[in-house]
């Protein structure tokens, strides 16, 4: 059981737009703990989508973005491209565990 | 550029140890905590500890106490995590990750900017 809730999985047709929720409590998220965002092609290790709540790295389109409201956060992508079909996992800093917690992970299928 | 390179996938019979191997390049080792992540078939991802190369100090997740160890060797630039009284339930891809401070308005952001291929270790009897 994750730390985090996030829906097991969301889909939209290319061009959509679709958000994925992430869920934490008064020990992470809702203690203003950042939230980051990773997305995970089959076979391959994390890569950095979102961090401290709504922040791109270099090179992640704009087409990608967060937010966080309370003890919640979303990931955003518009304009759904086949290539974004991939799971993406919520990070935030748990101070009660005193470590790092993930969400369960949700995976996007682009219709 | 930087990289994170791993050892190679092990199979391990229930009740022995691993112990996988992170060796970076293209950055100064010790400025950077090394994270651990692991991976069950399927599943998400679970944080499994920390160390810093200069210091030496290190954190465990709190379900892992007693039975992980991270280490590092900084004349190799290498992290080295070891999980004993392997169950079943350890079958996992084994990730390390480098942490790193970035800071935007003032405010720091502790992020996981590069990651190791992963190591794939299956206990089985």
């Amino acid at each position: 059981q994750s730390v985090l809730k996030q829906p097991p999985s969301v889909s939209g047709a290319p061009g959509q737009r679709i958000t994925i929720s992430c869920t934490g409590s008064s020990s992470n998220i809702g203690a203003n703990s950042a939230v980051h965002w990773y997305q995970q092609l089959p076979g391959t290790a994390p890569k950095l989508l979102i961090f401290g709540d709504s922040n791109r790295p270099s090179g992640v389109p704009d087409r990608f973005s967060g937010s966080k409201s309370g003890a919640s956060a979303s990931l955003a992508i518009s304009g759904l491209q086949a290539e974004d079909e991939a799971d993406y996992y919520c990070q935030s800093y748990d101070s009660s565990l005193s470590g790092w917690v993930f969400g369960g992970g949700t995976k996007l299928t682009v219709l | 550029q930087v990289q994170l390179v791993q050892s190679g996938a092990e199979v391990k019979k229930p009740g022995t140890s691993v112990k996988v191997s992170c060796k970076a390049s293209g950055y100064t080792f010790n400025r950077y905590d090394i994270n651990w992540v692991r991976q069950a078939p399927g599943q998400g991802l679970e944080w499994m500890g920390w160390i810093n190369p200069n210091s030496g100090d290190s954190g465990y997740a709190q379900n892992l106490q007693g039975r992980v160890s991270i280490t590092t060797n900084t004349s190799t630039s290498t992290a080295y995590m070891e999980l004993s009284s392997l169950g079943s339930e350890d079958t996992a891809v084994y990730y390390c990750a480098r942490l790193h401070v970035v800071m935007v308005t003032s405010i720091p952001h502790y992020i996981f900017d590069f990651w190791g291929q992963g190591t794939e270790v299956i206990v089985s009897s």
